[in-house]
């Protein structure tokens, strides 16, 4: 079974500073996808960014951009120019490019901006 | 769109009472998902249905959770009773299939504490 682990229970940055968000899985798959999703406290699971797997170049999208290392099983989340809208918990989660539906989340990176 | 939409946002309940969360997918998407949020196990699907057909149920807790989806249109997550334990949040999701490379549309998920 995939697993996706998220290091860092907590991050803060400083607004308009850089922070990157860490986050590792584990499969034996080749076609796959990896997203992103911010909570802020609303709760609403917004996507933000994804990336496919056999894609090499990382996926970007405007401030948020990932570093994919699909050797390492890495996936990254770098948010630039810190905003403190950006304040949420953020998730890392799998998805199979196969015919297994299910999307495995990380535990979840809680980001403070501060002012 | 008014993406997914889930009732109550808010339920506050007695132990042993019976409580329905209700879902609304996106209009299209013949898929649906029912996930819980806790501060210990995180995101847990509980279930998935595929074109209104249950396809995969193994992440129910137990007898007392039940899920139906009348139609493509509505979705239900029962509990009886209900337990302190069962306190969560609970998350509805669709896609356009059963394979979401572009990932799953959250609704803002239903609160549901037990007492």
């Amino acid at each position: 079974a995939q697993t996706v682990t998220q290091s860092q229970p907590e991050m803060s940055v400083q607004e308009a500073e850089t922070v990157t968000l860490s986050c590792t899985y584990d499969t034996s798959e080749s076609d796959y996808y990896l997203f992103w999703y911010k909570q802020p406290p609303s709760r609403q699971m917004i996507l933000v960014i994804r990336q496919e797997a056999y894609k090499q170049q990382n996926a970007t999208e405007n401030r948020f951009s990932v570093n994919f290392q699909k050797a390492a099983k890495s996936f990254s989340l770098k948010i630039s120019d810190s905003q403190l809208g950006d304040a949420a918990m953020y998730f890392c989660a799998y998805h199979s490019g196969g015919s297994n539906y299910k999307l495995t989340f990380g535990k979840g990176t809680l980001l403070t901006v501060n002012p | 769109d008014a993406g997914v939409i889930q009732s109550p946002r808010h339920e506050v309940t007695e132990m042993g009472q019976e409580v329905t969360l209700r879902c609304k997918p996106i209009s299209g998407h013949n898929s649906l998902f029912w996930y819980r949020q806790t501060m210990m196990r995180g995101l847990e699907l509980l279930i998935y249905f595929n074109n209104n057909v249950p396809i995969d149920d193994s992440g129910m807790p137990e007898d007392r959770f039940s899920a139906k989806m009348p139609n493509a249109s509505f979705s239900t997550l029962k509990i009886q009773p209900s337990e302190p334990r069962d306190s969560a949040v609970y998350f509805c999701a669709s896609s356009p299939h059963g394979r979401a490379p572009f990932g799953y549309t959250f609704g803002s998920g239903t609160r549901l504490t037990v007492v």
